[in-house]
């Protein structure tokens, strides 16, 4: 069974920094890309990042950018997101979510998703 | 990036068919034939319905279908129940390897 765990979501100040973390089980995790998608309280999906299988290709969204950084480590399963100069916008219960096809980057099909952790940017 | 353009609400009676429109650019819906759709129950992750447009993940009722014109995509639920009623999202692979979501649908079963 496919299973994506979320970490690290915290309540955090505007300008601050923040580490989350998915933990993967259940399918060959070096084979797929991964993807972080937030959803701001009482707002629609908003995706955030991509990375490939291997961790060489990522691909981020416009406004996170230059802030946020997508990785992986496939010896232990886990995908991360690095997030800085956090802003009150950047509020939300972030989803990891796993690609439907593997060795497939720029995709928008994503198959299992975590339950979510939240993020609190506020003063 | 823009989102993509979806009623804020549709509804409908048990047993009837809607659709819900997903409208985009050349960027995005028009230029590509990489959309999705996801159902989501309040409190609880999205689910995927349909990808490439009108394909159906195993598992996934037949009465959900998919298409696209132009750049205009849309989902239909034929043989509405109860347990349909959630928010629609779609997704659109776009231009400079990005996805963009819809802002959403509610769906209500009257």
């Amino acid at each position: 069974e496919v299973q994506l765990l979320e970490s690290g979501g915290t309540f955090v100040q505007p300008g601050g920094y923040l580490r989350l973390t998915c933990t993967a089980s259940g399918f060959t995790f070096s084979s797929y890309a991964m993807a972080w998608v937030r959803q701001a309280p009482g707002k629609g999906l908003e995706w955030v990042a991509s990375v490939s299988y291997n961790g060489a290709d990522t691909q981020y969204t416009e406004s996170v950018r230059g802030r946020f950084t997508i990785s992986r480590d496939n010896s232990k399963s886990t995908v991360s997101l690095q997030m800085g100069g956090l802003r009150d916008e950047d509020t939300a219960v972030y989803y990891c979510a796993k690609v439907l096809q593997p060795r497939r980057i720029s995709t928008p099909y994503f198959d299992y998703w975590g339950r979510g952790t939240l993020v609190t940017v506020s003063s | 990036q823009s989102a993509l353009t979806q009623p804020a609400s549709v509804s409908g009676f048990p047993g009837q068919s809607i659709t819900i429109s997903c409208t985009g650019t050349s960027s995005d819906v028009g230029g590509y034939n990489s959309v999705s759709w996801y159902q989501q129950y309040p409190g609880k992750a999205p689910k995927l319905m349909i990808y490439d447009v009108n394909n159906r993940p195993s598992g996934v009722s037949t009465r959900f279908s998919g298409s696209k014109s132009g750049n205009t995509a849309s989902l239909t639920i034929s043989g509405l129940q109860a347990d349909d009623e959630a928010d629609y999202y779609c997704c659109s692979f776009a231009s400079s390897n990005t996805q963009a979501f819809g802002g959403g649908t509610r769906l209500t079963v009257l």
